[in-house]
């Protein structure tokens, strides 16, 4: 199985600064099939159920502002949060589907400064 | 617009049952994978089980293998999880939620609010 391992548990930003989540596979997520990263994020706000941000480790769902941004190869992702808004508050998640069992990180709780 | 509502969850005792059921709405239903994903109070996400859209494949978390079962009306629009052998552990908010397909894959587009499972004597 695939361990998917977040960093960090949480962190604080300013409102307008950039937020920075990692996100770290046991095994690659690139396939030699279609050179794709088969890595996704999502946005759990509270009482809420999760929101699909970013999926291909890169592609911006429909609808996500721009100020969200996904990034890396392989084993090691990041997901950017530019310009920080106080509605950005919330748990993110990373999780892949290269396979079966599909497997999430534990989640990085975002507060503001 | 894509709607996924779950219901019946509630308090059982270990070793009860309770069947899930997530009716959909908005798209066409056979068209795509459906899956369930838990949640336990506090905790992160877990997911749970699988219905391909092929129509008979399923699949499973480790721990939920032999003792929960994911079926699918199509004709009801409907998901299902029937779960036998409840544990403690299985408490959680269970959310029905739809695979984007394609060559995406089991990348989760659309999510219900989600049904809650008390497993406690």
């Amino acid at each position: 199985d695939f361990v998917m391992t977040q960093s960090p548990d949480s962190l604080a930003v300013s409102l307008g600064e950039r937020a920075t989540i990692n996100c770290k596979s046991s095994r690659s997520l690139l396939s030699s099939r279609n050179n794709k990263n088969y890595l996704t994020w999502y946005q759990q706000k509270p009482g809420q159920p999760p929101k699909l941000l970013i999926y291909w480790a890169s592609t911006r769902e429909s609808g996500v502002p721009d100020r969200f941004s996904g990034s890396g190869s392989g084993t090691d992702f990041t997901l950017t949060i530019n310009s920080l808004q106080a509605e950005d508050v919330a748990v993110y998640y990373c999780q892949h589907y290269f396979d079966i069992p599909l497997t999430f990180g534990q989640g990085t709780r975002l507060e503001i400064k | 617009e894509v709607q996924l509502l779950e219901s019946g969850g509630g308090l059982v005792q270990p070793g009860g049952s309770l069947r899930l059921s997530c009716a959909a709405s908005g798209f066409t239903f056979r068209n795509y994978a459906m899956n369930w994903v838990r949640q336990a109070p506090g905790k992160g996400l877990e997911w749970v089980s699988i219905f391909f859209r092929d129509g008979s494949r399923t699949a499973y978390v480790d721990s939920v293998k032999g003792r929960f079962t994911i079926s699918r009306d199509n004709s009801q629009n409907t998901l299902y999880l029937q779960m036998n052998s409840l544990r403690v552990e299985d408490t959680a908010i269970y959310y029905c939620a739809r695979s984007l397909g394609g060559e995406a894959g089991e990348v989760f587009d659309y999510w219900g609010q989600g049904t809650l499972v008390t497993v406690s004597s």
